[in-house]
């Protein structure tokens, strides 16, 4: 079956300007997580959402970075007023619950470049 | 707070030389230990999840075993196209509704196999 698909696979942007990353999760998983992984530094986790529950924000880095999830599928991340310390590769991940296996799988990601 | 910590950070190993990848962290209660295989400019690629102390996964070359402070990763006869980055992740209790499900990656092994 298909994957978790993001968009775009890269993404070039100058300081200061408004990003916003898209995730596809698998059909019917109800969990969705975003990562980040820069150059050097393992992934990082930044938000959650499981079902019609509150997400977990407490990953997120700043104020400027955000994200939501419609309809309990697409979800979108979105970064205002980029810096250059945001540049990484951002990952998407869902995972199927309501199971006992309990691992994510993972799409391609959005490699971010910041000028 | 999870740590995981992988050793060595890289390996160069021939052809048919065996060898183990090491990975160990840290948990408030372990729920999980997972490996995943990372390919250049790829999303991780889920290979095991582990539940226990004692418990073993086979997939090939590839078998991973866990103890309650490390899990290693042991590669049989290698072949070039096990080239790639290993990373090891762990997830920790749910802790009052927030973070379930969020994994605690260590910086990943650079495995390169020569022929």
């Amino acid at each position: 079956g298909a994957g978790v698909s993001q968009s775009p696979s890269n993404k070039v942007t100058e300081k200061g300007k408004d990003v916003e990353l898209r995730c596809d999760p698998i059909s019917g998983h109800t969990a969705l997580y975003w990562y980040r992984q820069s150059l050097g530094q393992g992934l990082e986790f930044l938000i959650y959402f499981q079902g019609n529950s509150a997400p977990d924000k407490s990953g997120l880095p700043s104020d400027r970075f955000s994200a939501e999830r419609t309809g309990g599928s697409v979800s979108t991340l979105t970064i205002q007023r980029t810096q250059q310390e945001d540049s990484a590769v951002y990952l998407c991940a869902s995972r199927l619950t309501g199971t006992a296996m309990r691992e994510q799988y993972f799409g391609p990601g959005t490699r971010l470049t910041v000028t | 707070e999870d740590q995981v910590t992988q050793s060595p950070e890289a390996l160069r190993l021939q052809e048919g030389e065996s060898s183990s990848l090491n990975c160990s962290y840290t948990v408030s209660g372990l729920r999980g230990l997972f490996w995943y295989r990372q390919d250049p400019g790829k999303g991780p690629e889920f290979l095991f999840t582990l539940y226990s102390a004692g418990e073993e996964k086979e997939k090939e070359r590839l078998k991973a075993t866990l103890t309650k402070k490390e899990s290693f990763l042991h590669i049989t006869a290698p072949k070039p196209e096990d080239s790639a980055t290993y990373l090891c992740a762990v997830q920790g209790l749910y802790a009052g509704g927030t973070s379930y499900g969020k994994l605690t990656f260590g910086q990943g092994t650079i495995l390169t196999v020569h022929p």
